[in-house]
């Protein structure tokens, strides 16, 4: 079964230094997506991403972070200079479409911590 | 005083019992409801999706129930087996993009 890889799976950074984290979304999928977890609390929206642009954005996606697709693979989250705030687990997502009702298939996650 | 994360309700059940988890969303606008579970370590995993011109939706042993006069939602998982415990989520969405999810339910299944 097709399923959102996720790389890498632990990262550990120190405050000010950037990261990269790596996504393989389902292939035939359209829509990616980034979601945060703070330890404890609920998941929450970053961005999404359709067509080689942001369709869409939360306030937690400040000018810090940036998502790109650098091949037809892959879809990356960086965050230009980590702060502590910024130790979360990191889920991507992607769906087949969108406009009411595609679902989202979630990767397992990269649990960044920023010291 | 600071709040260090939230603190789910829980839901203990025998095994072999039904469960029913329930969520109550915010956006009367939202079109679209979707169950998550999540297993300590891991990325939500879907469970069963409905659309806002459903009011129940079946899926294996589990049915979802909407109740949109009063923005409710609720997961139904027959025969509990030690592998339903979990967190669950609900999850609303407007238009099929973002997700908003709820704070979760912990489900735990006794044997």
């Amino acid at each position: 079964e097709p399923e959102v890889t996720q790389t890498p799976s632990h990262q550990v950074t120190q405050m000010g230094q950037e990261v990269i984290l790596r996504c393989v979304p389902i292939s035939n999928h359209l829509y990616f997506y980034w979601y945060r977890q703070i330890l404890g609390q609920k998941v929450e929206f970053l961005v999404s991403f359709y067509n080689n642009e942001i369709s869409e954005k939360s306030e937690i996606f400040d000018d810090q972070f940036s998502v790109e697709r650098p091949d037809g693979s892959n879809f990356t989250l960086k965050i230009r200079s980590t702060k502590l705030e910024d130790s979360a687990m990191y889920f991507c997502a992607s769906s087949e479409g969108s406009g009411g009702g595609e679902t989202q298939y979630f990767g397992p996650g990269t649990r960044l911590l920023v010291l | 005083g600071e709040s260090v994360g939230l603190h789910l309700p829980t839901l203990s059940v025998q095994e072999g019992d039904n469960s029913i988890i329930n969520c109550a969303y915010s956006n009367s606008a939202s079109d679209y409801f979707i169950w998550y579970k999540q297993e300590s370590g891991k990325g939500p995993q879907f469970i069963i999706d409905i659309r806002s011109n459903m009011d129940k939706r079946q899926g294996q042993r589990v049915t979802v129930l909407l109740n949109k006069t009063v923005k409710h939602l609720s997961l139904q998982i027959a025969a509990t087996q030690p592998g339903d415990s979990a967190v669950y989520f609900c999850a609303e969405s407007q238009y099929g993009n973002k997700l908003v999810f709820g704070a979760g339910t912990i489900l735990r299944v006794k044997s």
